[in-house]
C-alpha cells in the first residue's frame, strides 16, 4: 500500500525566514505525490504535484517542493514564509489506478510568527 | 467557474438517525472522491465516482454509501449514525482520466455533529 509520513506536527518559524516541511513516502511503482493547504475550516487547496521529470517542482503562493528518490522524500519549502502561510499542510501520495484516491500524510501546523 | 459545492454546511444529527450529504462539482468535472476528515483519524478516503459508477472504495462500513448522478453531481448517505462519525466530510473533484492532471479540487466540506 501506498503512504507518506509527515513526521512534524507542527512546524514553528519567524517571518522572512525559509520554510520547510518534511515528507517522506512508501510506495510500490512510481511515486505521484502532491501537497495541499487547509486554512482553518476550509477545505483543501491544491500546491504542488510531482508526477515526472525535474525533481524540484515549483507550485502555488511561491512554494517549490524537491522530489528526491533515494531518501523517498518529497518536502515542502518555501524561500521566505508569511504570516498568511500559517495553516495545515498535507502531503499525500496517489493510492491505486485513479487520480481521485489519495492517502494523506497527517498533515503538519505551520505556525509563521511576525 | 464556480468552485466544488457542498451542502449543507454544518448539521447536527442524533445517533440512530441518518444523513445524506450532497457534492456538485465544478461543470466538467466527471470524477468525484469523498473524504472524512478527524482529529483522530485525519484525512480518510471514503469513495469515489466516475460516470456513476463507484470506482473505488475506502474501507468503512457499509453504512456509508454514496451515488453519482448523471450530471456528476454526488450524494453520499450515513445511516445509522454513530458518535464517531462526527467529522468533516469533503468531496473533491477532478476531471475524467484522459485529461486529468492529478489535482484534485475541494469544497469547503459538510460538518457533522453527531450528539
Amino acid at each position: 500500500a501506498q503512504s507518506v509520513a509527515q513526521p512534524e506536527d507542527q512546524v514553528n518559524v519567524a517571518e522572512g525566514n525559509p520554510l520547510t516541511v518534511k515528507c517522506t513516502y512508501s510506495v510500490s511503482g512510481n511515486p505521484y505525490l502532491f501537497w495541499y493547504v487547509q486554512y482553518p475550516n476550509r477545505g483543501l487547496q491544491f500546491l504542488l504535484k510531482y508526477i515526472t521529470g525535474d525533481n524540484l517542482v515549483k507550485g502555488s503562493y511561491g512554494f517549490e517542493a524537491e522530489f528526491n528518490k533515494s531518501q523517498t522524500s518529497f518536502h515542502l519549502k518555501k524561500p521566505s514564509a508569511l504570516v498568511s502561510d500559517s495553516a495545515l499542510y498535507f502531503c499525500a501520495v496517489r493510492d491505486g489506478d485513479s487520480w481521485g484516491k489519495l492517502q494523506f500524510g497527517a498533515g503538519t501546523q505551520v505556525v509563521v510568527t511576525p | 467557474k464556480a468552485g466544488v459545492t457542498q451542502t449543507p454546511r454544518y448539521l447536527i444529527k442524533t445517533r440512530g438517525q441518518q444523513v445524506t450529504l450532497s457534492c456538485s462539482p465544478i461543470s466538467g468535472h466527471r470524477s468525484v472522491s469523498w473524504y472524512q476528515q478527524t482529529p483522530g483519524q485525519g484525512l480518510q478516503f471514503l469513495f469515489e465516482y466516475f460516470s456513476e459508477t463507484q470506482r473505488n472504495k475506502g474501507n468503512f462500513p457499509g453504512r456509508f454509501s454514496g451515488r453519482q448522478f448523471s450530471n456528476s453531481r454526488s450524494e453520499m448517505n450515513v445511516s445509522t449514525l454513530e458518535l464517531g462519525d462526527s467529522a468533516l466530510y469533503l468531496c473533491a473533484s477532478s476531471l475524467d482520466q484522459e485529461q486529468n492532471t492529478g489535482e484534485l479540487f475541494f469544497g469547503e466540506g459538510s460538518r457533522l455533529t453527531v450528539l
